[in-house]
């Protein structure tokens, strides 16, 4: 069964640096998403992103957080300078029509836990 | 903002029992999906009822809706040891990004 792979899956940081959450959705889907996870808390939406550019933004997803295509295959989340507030699971997803047809179902990767110092 | 909110936070029972666990939400929506999340793990997706469905069932999953109330239900009837994990029900309105609540603790035991 195809899916969402996502690297690395573990990664401590030092408040400050850059962080860049890599993602491979699955092969044939058009809309890909990071969504975030505090540790116990709800899982929030971060951003959107369909025929390269993004769709859609919360208010989380601020100037330190960036999204690219680079290649053909994989979804990247960059965080330029890392909060201690920044600790979390990222999770990225991916659907293949978005919510076009009115029931975007998510298929979810198994998560990066970042880790800020 | 709409927002799936779940209830209750954590629910513990013996294997066998069957789980129910509700989610309210705020505004109109198009679909309500409902998902699990093993430790650690990502959310997988579980069943999805759209607004105009009053009940859904899917093996030992049963779900309802009902949007005068703005409610929704996930019964696992005949629990295993397995199910244990976090449900999470979210909100599906137009284009806009599913919206998660904080998700029900599943606990059952053997």
């Amino acid at each position: 069964e195809p899916e969402v792979t996502q690297t690395p899956s573990h990664q401590v940081t030092q408040m400050g640096q850059e962080v860049i959450l890599r993602c491979v959705p699955i092969s044939n889907h058009l809309y890909f998403y990071w969504y975030r996870q505090i540790l116990g808390q709800k899982v929030e939406f971060l951003v959107s992103f369909y025929n390269n550019e993004i769709s859609e933004k919360s208010e989380i997803f601020d100037d330190q957080f960036s999204v690219e295509r680079p290649d053909g295959s994989n979804f990247t989340l960059k965080i330029r300078s890392t909060k201690l507030e920044d600790s979390a699971m990222y999770f990225c997803a991916s659907n293949q029509l978005g919510g076009v047809s009115g029931a975007n179902v998510l298929t979810f990767g198994a998560g990066s836990r970042l880790t800020v110092l | 903002s709409q927002q799936g909110e779940e209830d209750p936070q954590a629910l513990s029972i013996q294997e066998g029992e069957n789980a129910t666990m509700n989610c309210s939400y705020k505004t109109s929506i198009n679909n309500l999906q409902w998902y699990r999340q093993n430790s650690g793990r990502g959310l997988v997706h579980l069943i999805l009822i759209r607004s105009n469905e009053r009940e859904k069932h899917s093996g030992r999953l049963r779900v309802t809706l009902d949007t005068s109330k703005k409610s929704s239900s996930l019964l696992i009837t005949a629990s295993r040891a397995a199910d244990t994990a976090s449900y999470f029900c979210a909100t599906n309105s137009g284009n806009t990004p599913l919206v998660f609540g904080k998700g029900t603790r599943l606990s059952v035991i053997a």
